[in-house]
């Protein structure tokens, strides 16, 4: 067990929709990072927290948001899902947004798209 | 980014030692060397890192050529457990995100 903890495991819903993946990171830490991992373009960065302030940003759509609140959870909104937005997502921690930083890694959200 | 280049896949018996490359030619001095694993329905799993010097811990070690174009993962006693793809990651020392790339797939015969 990592530590960090996502909600809900398991998602389906439809083209068009909108859905909000949730992480709680590890006590204590302040950096937030999604990955989402698809069959075709393997795990891939999103966006990265740091202590409530957006720190860095990957591959992420457009129609993709993200925050990090005061408590330091952080939720990831799809919106206007698509058929290739199926994937897992990953959510990790990091103490620091410095130095070498190992991130632990959630669970995953399983995201189905029909 | 500085990119990897890894087997991409091996195999071990189950109690023997198991030694995974990875070629970083392109690395640069500040690049850190991480390595993570990932288990099959499970996310990734932090392994061990390493910037200049060989490093141990309690999962594997790092030995990391002179030149640092080049690492090896040593797994000691492989278990059942450790089947995972293994992934070699160079990340800046100012740039937090970890770069993916296909990784190892090992796999462990009882």
């Amino acid at each position: 067990d990592s530590g960090v903890t996502q909600t809900p495991k398991h998602l389906i819903t439809a083209t068009g929709q909108r859905v909000t993946l949730r992480c709680s990171p590890r006590s204590g830490d302040l950096s937030v990072y999604w990955y989402q991992q698809s069959l075709d373009q393997g795990l891939q960065f999103l966006i990265q927290y740091y202590n409530g302030e957006e720190r860095a940003k990957g591959n992420i759509l457009e129609r993709f948001s993200a925050q990090q609140f005061p408590d330091l959870h952080s939720e990831l909104n799809l919106s206007s899902l698509e058929l290739g937005d199926s994937a897992l997502y990953f959510c990790a921690s990091s103490v620091e947004g410095t130095g070498p930083g190992e991130q632990y890694f959630g669970p995953g959200t399983r995201l189905t798209v029909t | 980014d500085a990119k990897t280049t890894q087997p991409n896949s091996m195999e071990s018996n189950e109690e023997e030692p198991v030694h995974l490359p990875c070629n970083h030619s392109t690395i640069s001095g500040t690049d850190y060397i991480h390595w993570y694993r990932q288990l099959p329905s499970q996310g990734p799993e932090y392994v061990i890192h390493g910037l200049t010097s060989n490093v141990n811990n309690r999962m594997a070690s790092l030995a990391i050529a002179e030149d640092r174009k080049s690492s090896t993962l040593i797994l000691h006693r492989a278990t059942l457990r450790d089947a995972a793809v293994y992934y070699c990651i160079l990340r800046p020392h100012n740039d937090y995100k970890l770069s993916f790339g296909a990784g190892t797939t090992v796999t462990v015969r009882a």
